[in-house]
This record gives C-alpha cells, structure tokens and sequence, in this order.
C-alpha cells in the first residue's frame, strides 16, 4: 500500500526559506520508472505543479518557480525534500507530495499525501 | 507558458450527464489526466492518459482528448460525484506538468 506524508513547519515569515520533507512508504524511489511530485494549493484556488524527482535522480521544475525551488531525494529514509527560498504571503497553501503512475506515458499522480498548509505571515 | 482553461462550475441533475471541459493549445499532442477533488480532502486520478481509468474508479467516469480539448464525462451522474475537478496535461516536448483552474460540479 503507497502511503505519502508531508510534514515541515505550518508558518514562515516573508523572505524566509521553506523546507518540506515527504516520507512514503509502499514503493522505492530506486525503482526504475519512479518518481515523486510537489504540488501546491492556496485556499479556495486550483492546484499548481512545482517539482518532479525520478528515480535516476533526473528532477523537472516548474519553469515559474524553478529559481526558487529545490528538491533532493534520500532513497535509504524514503524521503523527498522540497525547498522553496524567499516566502511571500502569497505562497500561501496547502502543499502535497504525490507518487507518479508509473508504467504510462505521461506524468501523472495516483497516490497523494494529505497535504500540509503552510501560511507566510510576518 | 501553457495554459489549461475550464468552466468555473457544470451543473448537473442526478442520473445525467455531466461533461466537463479543459482547453489548451493543441491539448490533443499531449497526455491529459483528471483529478476529482472533495471537499477537504486531497483529489484523486480519475481519469490519466486522455481516456484511461485506475482500478477502483467507477466505469461512469470517461475521457476524450482531441484537438485543442479535453473532456471529462461521467454518465449518470451521482450525489457522491459533486465536487472540483481539475484537468492536468503532461507535455512530451517540454516534460512539463500543468493543471487547469478547476470546475466546481454541482449535482442538483
């Protein structure tokens, strides 16, 4: 059974960096075809993509965010490591970690976490 | 950079036919998924690679891509089917990941 969870802190202040750690169980991120997505919601607003991680370490940035974003995987604690730098109040959302469908052409997330909220404010 | 567009809110009575559209440039050169959201809870793949169902999705929930649009359907509609549903499309070209604004169904 695939699991993910996000944790990390639930307030940042502006201009602060963000770190958001995913931990999942129920699949490798060693096993070829593999990957693990970040993916924000501010309240009351649509689902954004920020980041993608695969299982040879290849990683896929939105290109609106890509400056400010970094991901890092550690295949021995299964965890994926979301940073994003300079916090605005407008980065405001619940933040999900997502397992990608593997085995289909495509990008696509099958099993998400339960989202984390993080709210920038000073 | 690509954008996905949908209706804000689709209405539908229980036991119709709801269809729900995302729009984006030549969508049908690229893979299109859907994502079913309830409320406070995270969503769920409904629909991937244009027209294809996980395991456990009811058979009323269908997809179609071509052209510049894809549509979700999903016949006989459900009290339980009522929430926001976002289309997301993957470009081969660019590896990119793009989801649209969101249609809030309301099963009336």
């Amino acid at each position: 059974q695939i699991t993910l969870k996000e944790s990390g802190p639930t307030l940042v202040k502006p201009t602060q960096t963000l770190t958001l750690t995913c931990t999942f169980s129920g699949f490798a991120l060693s096993t070829s075809g593999v990957g693990v997505g970040w993916i924000r919601q501010p309240p009351g607003k649509a689902l954004e993509w920020l980041v993608l991680v695969f299982w040879d370490d290849d990683k896929r940035y939105s290109p609106s965010l890509k400056s400010r974003l970094t991901i890092t995987r550690d295949t021995s604690r299964n965890q994926v490591v979301l940073t994003m730098t300079n916090m605005d109040p407008v980065d405001t959302a619940t933040y999900y970690c997502a397992h990608r469908k593997v085995g289909v052409g495509g990008y696509y997330f099958d099993y998400w976490g339960q989202g984390t909220l993080v709210t920038v404010s000073s | 950079s690509y954008e996905l567009t949908q209706p804000p809110s689709v209405s539908v009575s229980p036991g119709q036919t709801a269809s729900i559209t995302c729009s984006g440039d030549n969508l049908g050169d690229k893979y299109a998924c859907w994502y079913q959201q309830k409320a406070g809870q995270s969503p769920v793949l409904v629909i991937y690679q244009d027209n294809k169902r996980p395991s456990g999705i009811p058979e009323r929930f269908s997809g179609s891509n071509s052209g510049n649009t894809a549509t979700l359907t999903i016949s006989g509609t459900q009290a339980m089917d009522e929430a926001d549903y976002y289309c997301q499309a993957w470009d081969p070209n660019t590896a990119d990941v793009v989801f649209g604004g969101g249609t809030k169904l309301t099963v009336l």
